[in-house]
């Protein structure tokens, strides 16, 4: 059974940099498109990036000065960082497989930017 | 990028059917046949329901079904139930590689 679970902080201070791991169990994370995707509490979902296991990224540009996404295949999971935190940035962020469909889902982690 | 439009709301009885729309523009929806549908109950994280317009994944109901025209695309659901009461949001590829999101749509079940 393939399973995302993500891990990461739930409480980070404004300007840190948040880093996140969305670690991979029953697949290969040398096959397939990886995303994250974050929901505000009580709102949408924003799409926030892709990797592939080639190391191609690709970034909402409304985001994309303070992202990076990168892959640790010997750990069979990837990595969110986002840098220059707001308390715009509070949200769920959620890990998931796939590039404009997302076929799986860890089950979310909450961010909350504060002092 | 401005999210793709939805309705706020839609309602239905059960047994009725209902359609959701997701209105882009011709640099999304309307060159791209990459549109899909999920649906998010609450506290939960989404499900995919449709993919690539019209496809649903396995294990999904036929009671879900996508379309697409022009610059806006579809979601319809038949035979509504008590467990189809969700938020839904539709998704689309773009012209500058990027995806995009509706800004989601709640559904209530009479």
């Amino acid at each position: 059974q393939v399973r995302l679970q993500e891990s990461g902080p739930g409480l980070v201070k404004p300007s840190e940099t948040l880093s996140l791991t969305c670690a991979v169990s029953g697949d290969s994370i040398n096959i397939h498109y990886w995303s994250w995707i974050r929901q505000p509490p009580g709102k949408g979902l924003e799409w926030i990036g892709y990797i592939y296991y080639s190391g191609t990224t690709n970034y909402n540009p409304s985001l994309r000065s303070r992202l990076t996404i990168s892959l640790d295949t010997s750990k069979n999971q990837f990595s969110l960082k986002v840098n220059s935190l707001t308390a715009a940035d509070t949200a769920v962020y959620y890990c998931a497989r796939g590039r404009s469909a997302y076929n799986l889902w860890g089950q979310g982690t909450l961010v909350t930017v504060s002092s | 990028q401005s999210a793709l439009t939805q309705p706020a709301s839609v309602s239905g009885s059960p047994g009725q059917s209902i359609t959701i729309s997701c209105t882009g523009t011709s640099s999304d929806i309307g060159s791209y046949d990459y549109v899909s549908w999920y649906q998010q109950h609450p506290g939960k994280a989404p499900k995919l329901i449709i993919y690539d317009v019209t496809n649903r994944p396995s294990g999904v109901s036929d009671r879900f079904s996508g379309s697409k025209s022009g610059n806006t695309a579809s979601l319809t659901i038949s035979g509504l139930q008590a467990e189809d009461e969700a938020d839904y949001y539709c998704n689309s590829y773009t012209n500058n590689t990027t995806l995009i999101f509706g800004g989601g749509t709640k559904l209530t079940v009479l």
